[in-house]
């Protein structure tokens, strides 16, 4: 099963809207990432948030997590088109300072519309 | 910043036949790559983690003499489908480890093998 599931599993706004997307795990974890995934593609990381971390920002983008309730929230502000993707959140519980193993949750599949 | 090269982008044959799928980390070595399968609209599952010289370290339920994976290079990793069927189509990516950002993954652009 995934150790990570992300709510909703799809997601359609229009454009200039804010994005809110979570993630629940299972496990303790020494950090958590969000991906994202054009159609078709590879992955591109975008942010990474340590246990001891509760909140983090890059550009448009915020992170929240909460390790006792093991869930992580991705907030994508002022969305454009071209944020349309899919995108992943992932928990590495292995050693510090190692991407060993990554797990991948379900992914929320984002729709932007002009 | 760390570029990871996946070939080919797509590919299509027949029953039977063997498949290569190449990973490269193109201006990085790369002791650690990782393998996946993803299929429609799910996430991505672990196939296996490749290390430079030495063999690589399989998930449980992935078959080993199924899905070869060759690390013979600090640059370069390949999966090769053997006796590919209809069931093994799907979308194949490899992932990379940088050192100095250990903590993230770089991503190939992935391969979409299709099964006659």
């Amino acid at each position: 099963s995934q150790q990570g599931e992300e709510d909703p599993q799809a997601l359609s706004i229009q454009e200039g809207e804010n994005a809110t997307m979570n993630c629940s795990y299972k496990t303790s974890i020494n950090n958590l990432q969000w991906y994202r995934q054009n159609s078709g593609r590879g992955l591109v990381h975008l942010i990474l948030i340590r246990s001891n971390e509760r909140e983090k920002h890059s550009g448009r983008l915020r992170v929240t997590l909460d390790t006792s309730k093991k869930s992580s929230s991705l907030l994508i502000t002022a969305s454009r088109a071209a944020d349309t993707a899919s995108y992943f959140c992932a928990t590495d519980a292995g050693f510090t300072g190692t991407a060993s193993k990554l797990t991948f949750g379900t992914g929320t599949r984002l729709q932007v519309t002009l | 910043g760390a570029v990871v090269s996946q070939h080919p982008s797509w590919v299509i044959c027949k029953s039977g036949t063997s498949v290569k799928i190449e990973c490269r980390s193109l201006d990085f070595q790369a002791t650690t790559m990782f393998w996946y399968r993803q299929f429609p609209k799910q996430s991505l599952m672990l196939m296996a983690t490749s290390n430079e010289g030495s063999k690589a370290t399989y998930e449980q339920g992935v078959e080993k003499d199924k899905f070869l994976i060759n690390h013979a290079s600090l640059t370069l990793s390949t999966l090769t489908v053997t006796s590919a069927h209809p069931e093994d189509s799907s979308f194949y990516i490899c992932s990379a480890e940088y050192m100095g950002q250990n903590e993230k993954l770089f991503f190939g652009s992935g391969t979409q093998l299709s099964v006659l």
